[in-house]
């Protein structure tokens, strides 16, 4: 099975600042990642798929960019309402479907 | 607009058996695949079970193949997971998921998720 690492797990920000997440896989799996957004108490919500395409409907701050094992999600100003934890997610080998961690991004 | 909403979650003591369900709304269910992904308390997502959307096609996690068993009503536009042999271990948010696929491929992710139901399993 693929294995997705995240770093950091947490992170210290404010708004305003750029926040950028890693995420690396065991393997290539080309440009098979994909991002979700988890509030507390919430489901998650996607923001990005194939790497690099935003969901319809999130905002352009957020950006992601990678592709075989080295991947990257980007806020280009975080905003408070971006306060949550964040996931990613291969779809290369399937089953199973494997996310990441998490990177849990807090007010500083 | 795409709704998911699971029910069926509740105590069971180790052991025992529980079905969580999910009604879906706002799309044409049998055209898509559907997911079971779960977080316990304070942990992060993992994937447990998806099946394709004619039924034909079920996957499992290796944590649960065996004791879990996916399914779905087209004809009612639901959603089950039938869980057996229920561990301590298996206590969290059951999150059912939409698909963009009607089968299970490269590629595929989740574009809809539901509010979730909390299983705990504990004596």
């Amino acid at each position: 099975d693929i294995q997705m690492t995240q770093s950091p797990s947490s992170l210290s920000a404010s708004v305003g600042d750029r926040v950028t997440i890693t995420c690396r896989a065991s393997q290539s799996i080309s440009s098979y990642l994909n991002w979700y957004q988890q509030k507390p108490g919430k489901a998650p919500k996607l923001l990005i798929y194939a790497a690099s395409s935003l969901q319809s409907g999130v905002p352009s701050r957020f950006s992601g960019s990678g592709s075989g094992t080295d991947f990257t999600l980007t806020i280009s100003s975080l905003q408070p309402e971006d306060f949550a934890s964040y996931y990613c997610q291969q779809s290369y080998s399937i089953p199973p479907l494997t996310f990441g961690g998490g990177t849990k991004v807090e007010i500083k | 607009e795409v709704h998911l909403l699971e029910s069926g979650g509740g105590l069971v003591q180790p052991g025992g058996s529980l079905r969580v369900s999910c009604a879906a709304s706002g799309f044409t269910f049998s055209s898509y695949a559907m997911s079971w992904v779960r977080q316990a308390p304070g942990k992060g997502l993992e994937w447990v079970s998806t099946i394709s959307g004619s039924g034909g096609t079920t996957y499992y996690a290796d944590s649960v193949k065996g004791r879990f068993t996916i399914s779905r009503d087209n004809s009612k536009n639901t959603l089950y997971l039938q869980m057996n042999s229920l561990r301590a271990e298996d206590t969290a948010a059951y999150y059912c998921a939409k698909d963009i696929v009607v089968v299970p491929a490269m590629g595929t992710y989740i574009d809809y998720w539901g509010q979730g139901t909390l299983v705990t399993v504990s004596s």
